[in-house]
């Protein structure tokens, strides 16, 4: 079965600084993808970032970028000179070969501060 | 430009009662998703489509049903609402092709009483 695991309920920032957002996953799917999306307080869902098992690279989008560690099954967010803006939920889902359903995860909730 | 609708935006129910959570998308994709969101639980998946006439169970699927008779449309029926069942609910849609990522609605909250 496959499962994702944010083990950090709450996350403190100070504008301006980076952050790391923790992700690790489990699946026996050779082939599979990884996504971050924000949630503001407004609720909607927002698509961040995607990394492919097999992508060679670390996914990066604007300040965002996908710190992917295969051995240790980890997809970590990482959100780079932090912005009041970026306050809100975070959560990592996964994909798995054959499917087209995201798993998610329980989220962190990101609170940026002057 | 394309979107994801849900209706209603909120809606507040009796116990017994049937509900439908409406869900309609104008990107043209196959596959259609149904999740739920509670504190301290993230997204659960309650139903899914691949296409139209095809519906799958999620994890969260006792007490739900979906029918998907046209490629726009994934409409949420809770037969007989639960106060279990009180929830923010997100429709997704999302493309076989690229990463495959999912658009979502607005979500619907439902509180059943």
């Amino acid at each position: 079965a496959q499962k994702i695991t944010q083990t950090q309920p709450g996350m403190f920032v100070q504008e301006k600084e980076a952050v790391t957002l923790d992700c690790t996953y489990d699946t026996s799917d050779p082939s599979y993808g990884l996504f971050w999306y924000k949630q503001p307080s407004s609720g909607e869902m927002i698509f961040l970032i995607y990394q492919g098992s097999y992508d060679q690279q670390n996914a990066t989008e604007g300040r965002y970028s996908l710190n992917f560690q295969k051995a240790r099954k980890s997809a970590n967010l990482v959100i780079s000179a932090s912005q009041l803006g970026d306050s809100a939920m975070y959560f990592c889902a996964m994909r798995g070969r054959n499917t087209d359903k995201l798993i998610f995860g329980t989220g962190t909730r990101l609170q940026v501060f002057p | 430009d394309a979107e994801i609708t849900q209706s209603p935006r909120h809606k507040i129910t009796e116990t017994g009662r049937q509900v439908t959570l409406a869900c309609h998308q104008t990107w043209n994709h196959n596959n259609m998703f149904w999740y739920r969101q509670d504190l301290g639980h993230g997204l659960r998946l309650i139903h899914y489509s691949y296409g139209v006439h095809d519906t799958n169970k999620g994890e969260v699927s006792d007490g739900y049903s979906v029918s998907r008779s046209n490629t726009e449309d994934l409409p949420l029926t809770l037969e007989s609402a639960a106060s279990s069942q009180t929830s923010v609910y997100f429709c997704a849609s999302g493309s076989t092709t690229g990463a495959g990522e999912l658009f979502f609605g607005e979500g619907s909250r439902l509180t059943v009483l």
